[in-house]
């Protein structure tokens, strides 16, 4: 019941940036974007979250269009420890979030 | 500043036995949610915890529950195991609602034989 559709994997050469897109059509207008990762045999990490306008921290920049229908997560320099399964989760900001099911994600392999 | 840590990290159960696992959560955080991750698949959310109360609950039949204690830390009990519940459970806290990004824990992967 993932309200989110992501490609199920992708490739990036290290140092280039890797550029993950995910749609969320039905996205209402109080649920934000997230985007967590997973390194192979441990708990996701949170990377970063947005509502309409792009945001961007230390890991990662977060493009949202403007009609909120999809994303793209981008990190500037991929390097190898960013291979990962890249989830993109929506859900309301005030806690609902935390319980909605992952989607598949999209698996990151970074090559060097 | 303590990390969210569960326990055991791995265990091999029958089917029909019951399960308890454990986690504690990070510092200062008093929300607790539960997840099932089957092997390919994203995380599951099974139910969340918030101040010792259930606080929401996903797709999962009442042989799972849970329970949280006041220092937050909290556990997932399954009974009647079946074959199907082999998977990687993971906790993860967050401080009350509204706060936006939940810490995980390493999980504990569970095989049912």
């Amino acid at each position: 019941d993932a309200k989110t559709t992501q490609p199920p994997s992708m490739d990036c050469a290290e140092g280039r940036a890797a550029n993950l897109p995910c749609n969320h059509s039905t996205i209402s207008g109080n649920e934000y974007v997230y985007w967590y990762r997973q390194i192979h045999s441990q708990g996701p990490q949170y990377i970063i979250h947005g509502l309409k306008n792009n945001e961007t921290n230390e890991m990662a920049s977060l493009i949202i269009t403007e009609d909120r229908k999809s994303s793209t997560l981008i990190l500037p320099h991929a390097t190898l420890r960013d291979t990962a399964v890249y989830y993109c989760i929506v859900g309301p900001h005030s806690g609902g979030y935390q319980k909605v099911t992952f989607g598949t994600g999209t698996k990151l392999q970074v090559i060097p | 500043e303590t990390g969210v840590t569960q326990s055991p990290t791995h265990l091999i159960k029958t089917r029909g036995q019951q399960v308890t696992l454990r986690c504690s959560s990070q510092s200062g955080h008093n929300t607790v949610s539960w997840y099932q991750q089957a092997l390919g698949q994203g995380p599951q959310f099974i139910f969340q915890y918030y101040r010792e109360e259930e606080n929401g609950r996903g797709n999962f039949p009442p042989r799972f529950s849970g329970l949280q204690f006041p220092n937050y830390s909290s556990e997932l009990n399954v009974n009647a195991l079946e074959l199907d519940d082999s998977a990687l459970y993971l906790c993860a806290s967050s401080l009350p609602q509204g706060v936006d990004e939940q810490f995980f824990g390493p999980g504990t992967r569970l095989t049912v034989l």
